[in-house]
């Protein structure tokens, strides 16, 4: 199976500051078929990005998705308030599914 | 449509658990479904889902033998049970809508998750 490692564990920003965050896989995402959710405290995971860079319906766009192969990065432009919580990237090229491990992006 | 589960359960070690997931305000029937569990503290782990027009369900392997994953098209209603359950199978067990390609005799390719229910809580304790 694909294994996804997320980088870093834990970023330290402040609001209007830019995020970048990293997914790295063990091999090669066929298809680029790599999502990006955003979880917060007591909530369920809340899907942000699909196909690598294609923003799911209702997504800001200072939420943005790059990266092709088995290296992937999920950018937020400015943070808002509310941007604080835990990502995780998701590969579905091949099976089963897997998820990186997480970054939380935490207020400095 | 949103995923309706159903409640928080606390089940013995060794006993088996049946989670529901029903299609609130429309169908999931051209659709298919997941379910991902998480761990106290822990990341999302892909379980397996189910085709409900298809008929048909898969399973990761770390779950094969364990779960049954199923779908009733009648009532909009798919299903998860795990038995055997460890003190290490405690978590909050989500469905979601999957979307995905594939048929029915190649098999279907579950893609990513852009509807969840609220999670159920699972406390496996003796």
């Amino acid at each position: 199976e694909i294994v996804l490692t997320q980088s870093p564990g834990t970023l330290s920003l402040s609001p209007g500051e830019r995020a970048t965050l990293s997914c790295r896989a063990s091999q090669s995402v066929s298809s680029n078929y790599l999502a990006w959710y955003q979880q917060k405290p007591g909530q369920a995971p809340r899907l942000l990005i699909y196909g690598a860079s294609s923003r799911a319906t209702g997504i800001p766009d200072r939420f943005s998705g790059s990266g092709s192969g088995s290296d992937f990065t999920l950018s937020i432009s400015r943070l808002e308030p509310e941007d604080f919580a835990v990502y995780y990237c998701q590969q579905y090229g091949s099976s089963p599914l897997t998820f990186g491990g997480g970054t939380k992006v935490e207020i400095k | 449509v949103q995923l309706v589960q159903s409640g928080a359960e606390v089940k013995k070690p060794g006993s088996s658990v049946k989670v529901s997931c029903k299609a609130s305000g429309g169908s999931f029937s051209r659709y298919a479904i997941s379910w991902v569990r998480q761990a106290p503290g822990q990341g999302l782990e892909w379980m397996g889902g189910v085709v409900p027009f298809f008929g048909t369900a898969d399973n990761a392997q770390k779950f094969q033998g364990r779960v049954t994953i199923t779908a009733d098209e009648s009532t909009n209603t798919a299903y998860m049970e795990l038995s055997g359950l460890r003190s290490e199978d405690t978590a909050v067990y989500y469905c979601a809508r999957s979307t995905g390609s594939g048929s029915y005799y190649e098999g279907y390719n579950y893609y990513y998750m852009d509807v969840w229910g609220k999670g159920t809580t699972v406390t496996v304790s003796s």
